[in-house]
C-alpha cells in the first residue's frame, strides 16, 4: 500500500462545480498535512495547510479525519484557472519533518 | 524579492559527466530539501538539511551529493553513477517548526544527451 494515495483522476467539471477530492495516508503517526497545488511543468506551490478541525480559505476548504486516516480537498465555484494537479503531502515523521506526496489528482475545468 | 531561485532551468548531462544544480534561497530557512520528480510519480526526497554543515540522505540519495556550507545555498550533484538522471529536480526550503509547509524553487530540467 503507497504512503499517500490519490485518485489521479482526472476530474473533469465545468465553471462553477463544486468538486472533492480524497486522499487517504497509511502512517497514523502523520503529524501535518497539506494540499499543494502544480501547473504542467512547474514547481508544486502550497495552496493550505489542514488542520484537525478542518479550515476554509475563500472557496477552498480542506478536512481531516483522523480516525479514517484520510484527507479532503473541497472547492466550490470552480474556474478555469482551478484546472491544475492538486498534490495532498503528508508529514509521515516525528523529529524531523518528512513529506511524502501524493501523486496528484488532475482537475480540469471546462467553460 | 524573497525566494528560491535554481539554476539553470534546462541542463543536459552527457555521459560520465557529473553536474551540479544550484538552489539558493533568501528566506533565512534553515531546513532544505532535494526531491526529483518523474512523469505519473510524487516528488521523491533525494537529500535534505536542517543545518548549515548537516545533511542527510533521502529516499533515492544514490547517484547525488550534496553540500550546505552556507545557510542560504544547497547545491546538488548528479554524477556520472545516477544512471537514469532525467527528471525534474526540485528544491525545497522551509522555515521554524515541523508542522509548517516547505516552498518550492522553479525547478531544473535535467536531461541525458
Amino acid at each position: 500500500r503507497k504512503e499517500v494515495e490519490q485518485d489521479p483522476g482526472p476530474f473533469n467539471v465545468p465553471e462553477g462545480a463544486t468538486v472533492a477530492f480524497n486522499c487517504t495516508y497509511s502512517n497514523s503517526a502523520s503529524q501535518s498535512f497539506f494540499w499543494y497545488r502544480q501547473d504542467c511543468r512547474k514547481e508544486p506551490k502550497l495552496l493550505m495547510s489542514v488542520y484537525s478541525s478542518g479550515n476554509e480559505d475563500g472557496r477552498f476548504t480542506a478536512q481531516l479525519n483522523r480516525a479514517s486516516q484520510y484527507i479532503s480537498l473541497l472547492i466550490r465555484d470552480s474556474k478555469l484557472s482551478d484546472s491544475a494537479t492538486y498534490l495532498c503531502v503528508v508529514n509521515t515523521s516525528t523529529g524531523f519533518q518528512k513529506l511524502v506526496f501524493g501523486t496528484g489528482t488532475r482537475l480540469l475545468v471546462s467553460p | 524579492d524573497g525566494g528560491i531561485t535554481q539554476s539553470p532551468k534546462y541542463l543536459f548531462r552527457k555521459e560520465g559527466q557529473n553536474v551540479t544544480l544550484s538552489c539558493e534561497q533568501n528566506l533565512n530557512h534553515d531546513a532544505m530539501y532535494w526531491y526529483r520528480q518523474d512523469p505519473g510519480q510524487g516528488l521523491r526526497l533525494i537529500y535534505y538539511s536542517q543545518i548549515v554543515n548537516d545533511f542527510q540522505k533521502g529516499d533515492i540519495a544514490e547517484g547525488y551529493s550534496v553540500s550546505r556550507e552556507k545557510k542560504e545555498s544547497f547545491p546538488l550533484t548528479v554524477t556520472s553513477a545516477q544512471k537514469n538522471p532525467t527528471a525534474f529536480y526540485l528544491c525545497a526550503s522551509r522555515f521554524g517548526q515541523e508542522s509548517q509547509p516547505q516552498h518550492f524553487g522553479d525547478g531544473t530540467r535535467l536531461s541525458i544527451l
